[in-house]
């Protein structure tokens, strides 16, 4: 079955800095990768998400990479906030199956004043 | 419209005692999906639905039992509750069908069994 690896667990970033957590993937054939969002006592919530036929997408200061041949994708925030602060989760599903989403072991980010 | 919704927040069990988590979801979505979370662990699939009447197996099924009887709910059992079981629990909804992955969840069920 598929297994995503999530680095780092922990990042600390100073307000206004940019942060990047890495994923990398093990099935080729997963297509879908989405980031969840996930604020302390509360459900995760899709921040962003690409598709394997897109190699890149920007939605304002969230962006997300795809690098197939290397099964890797990665999600950068720019321009940090304090509201930022949560766990970010990455993700993997491939068409079919259900679309089962296997998760990485999540990044808890830390945007400091 | 709710979205997802999960029923109890949360709950404490003995070992050995029964209980069922009940998920429901009015956005008429074909798929749903029970998760637990543990720390350090991330989100592990339990089950899964691809639509009414029918389950299947995720990543960690054992002691746990699920069905979905009416397309909007999904029920997740535990028929004789461990220590290990201790965790919380997510349920998510997706609509089904090519270009349509996105899963939504619900606020999570927190469940301690002593």
């Amino acid at each position: 079955g598929e297994n995503v690896e999530q680095h780092p667990s922990t990042l600390s970033v100073q307000e206004g800095d940019s942060a990047v957590i890495k994923c990398t993937y093990s099935d080729s054939a997963s297509n879908y990768f989405p980031w969840y969002k996930q604020e302390l006592g509360k459900r995760p919530q899709l921040i962003i998400d690409i598709r394997s036929n897109v190699g890149e997408k920007k939605d304002q200061r969230i962006a997300v990479t795809l690098n197939k041949t290397a099964k890797h994708f990665s999600l950068h925030i720019t321009e940090t906030q304090p509201e930022d602060s949560a766990v970010y989760f990455c993700a993997a599903s491939r068409t079919g199956g259900g679309n089962k989403l296997t998760f990485g072991t999540g990044t808890q980010l830390k945007v400091e004043l | 419209n709710a979205g997802v919704t999960q029923t109890p927040k949360f709950r404490v069990l003995k070992t050995g005692q029964s209980m069922t988590l009940l998920c429901a979801q009015d956005m008429n979505h074909e798929y749903m999906y029970w998760y637990r979370q543990d720390p350090g662990m991330g989100l592990r699939l339990i089950h899964y639905s691809v639509g009414e009447g029918t389950t299947a197996k995720g990543e960690v099924p054992d002691g746990y039992n699920v069905s979905r009887l009416k397309k909007q709910n999904f029920l997740l059992g535990l028929e004789s509750a461990a220590p290990s079981q201790t965790s919380v629990y997510f349920c998510a909804s997706r609509v089904g069908g090519a270009g349509e992955e996105t899963q939504y969840f619900g606020p999570g069920t927190r469940l301690l069994v002593l």
